[in-house]
């Protein structure tokens, strides 16, 4: 079953924070988190690992709860450029994903 | 970085006509997949591309319908073959150079649009 994510849609005001949440029925290896702008392919952000450490880079982080098989997104300090569709993608092992719902972003000045 | 290039951009075929995607990556990968996004929708897995055997098809998606090749660790294709308007979408390839890292990356998707 697809992975859920909340919320579906967003709308901040420049230099705001957001959480993205993605929640999956199944057992969980991996949890992979994309940026995809409209017309355009998804960009890879960050993979979090079973067992491994909370991610992040510059004001883009990413937790991951095994046993109760969500992650979260954590965006700081929202900028214009990081409008777009997220998307959690999630493996129970192996190096098939399966897509959550999407979360549209929209960062407005 | 990882360049992941695909072709056509975008097609507008007739229906019962048959369509063949390339994509072509910049260096030897481990793995190469096949997606299918629907307009406003998340992504869908349609197949695994194995390098000189069958492809590996997921649930609702069979072979004669998506005929994939990947015949070395670099090119494959998917063909989208008698084609109705529910095929309309947009078609990505993705790849994983280090199986270790587990890290996907996608091309920049043809966009298919069935009349």
């Amino acid at each position: 079953q697809q992975p859920v994510q909340s919320p579906q849609a967003v709308i901040l005001r420049e230099g705001e924070d957001a959480v993205i949440n993605c929640s999956s029925s199944k057992a969980l290896y991996s949890v992979h988190w994309y940026r995809q702008k409209h017309g355009e392919a998804p960009v890879f952000l960050m993979i979090l690992l079973k067992g491994g450490e909370q991610k992040g880079h510059e004001k883009i982080s990413a937790s991951f709860n095994e046993k109760k098989q969500q992650s979260s997104l954590y965006l700081t300090a929202s900028q214009l450029s990081y409008s777009g569709t997220y998307f959690c993608g999630t493996s129970g092992g192996g190096n098939k994903l399966t897509f959550g719902t999407g979360t549209q972003l929209k960062v407005e000045l | 970085s990882a360049v992941i290039s695909q072709k056509p951009s975008r097609d507008i075929c007739q229906r019962g006509t048959s369509l063949t995607i390339q994509c072509q990556v910049d260096s030897q990968v481990t793995m190469m997949f096949w997606y299918r996004q629907q307009p406003g929708q998340s992504l869908t897995l349609i197949a695994t591309a194995n390098q000189g055997s069958e492809a590996t098809y997921e649930s609702g998606f069979v072979i004669d319908k998506f005929p994939i090749s990947r015949p070395n660790l670099t090119f494959s294709t998917l063909t989208v073959s008698n084609m109705s308007p529910e095929d309309s979408s947009i078609y990505l390839c993705s790849a994983i150079w280090d199986r270790s890292t587990y890290e996907q990356y996608f091309g920049p998707g043809t966009r298919l649009t069935v009349t």
